[in-house]
């Protein structure tokens, strides 16, 4: 079945630096990449997907890109702020599949 | 998201007492799920159903119980709790299962003595 490696676990960065949080799948199958952010003690929230149909999606300050001949897929934000403060999932499925594969979390923290 | 309800929000229980989490959406998603959240696991999916009636065991099941005899919940049963099942349990729906979004319940905290 598939996994869904991610890293870092930990991530600290400067106001206004860039994060980049990076993922990689095993199931070469797989064709929908998204990424959801919980905020503290909140319930996790779609920021933004890919299908494998497309190479990089960008909303603002953040973009995702991905890699299918090196199964990873990467999530970018740009121009960090005190609200991006959170812990990022990617996750991995199947157009057609009943379920998604997490990855294991990142927390990403914002220093002012 | 008012749309998805869990219930109760903070659990207390001892180990080896029944214990029923419940989930309810109101948008008529066909696939439901449960998650666990515990530090350094990620998400883990526990029991998922694509429709009433059919359910369907994810990564962790062992110790769960779910049915879902109406498309709006989708309870889940733990029959003789242990501490570690410990854990934040997320409820998600989605309309067209695993690569569409979904949307998650606001969670149960559950802590088992």
């Amino acid at each position: 079945g598939e996994n869904v490696e991610q890293h870092p676990s930990t991530l600290s960065v400067q106001e206004g630096d860039s994060a980049v949080i990076k993922c990689t799948y095993s199931d070469s199958a797989s064709n929908y990449f998204p990424w959801y952010k919980q905020e503290l003690g909140k319930r996790p929230q779609l920021i933004i997907d890919i299908r494998s149909n497309v190479g990089e999606k960008k909303d603002q300050r953040i973009a995702v890109t991905l890699n299918k001949t090196a199964k990873h897929f990467s999530l970018h934000i740009t121009e960090t702020q005190p609200e991006d403060s959170a812990v990022y999932f990617c996750a991995a499925s199947l157009e057609g599949a009943s379920k998604i594969i997490f990855g294991s979390g990142t927390r990403l923290s914002i220093r002012p | 998201d008012a749309g998805i309800t869990q219930s109760p929000r903070y659990k207390i229980t001892e180990t080896g007492r029944q214990v029923t989490l419940m989930c309810h959406q109101t948008w008529s998603h066909s696939y439901m799920f449960w998650y666990r959240q515990d530090l350094g696991h990620g998400l883990r999916l526990i029991y998922y159903s694509a429709a009433a009636d059919i359910t369907d065991k994810g990564e962790v099941p062992d110790g769960y119980v779910v049915s879902r005899s109406k498309t709006e919940n989708f309870p889940l049963t733990l029959e003789s709790a242990t501490r570690s099942q410990t854990s934040v349990y997320f409820c998600a729906s989605s309309d067209r299962g695993g690569a569409n979004e979904q949307f998650f319940g606001p969670g149960t905290r559950l802590t088992v003595l």
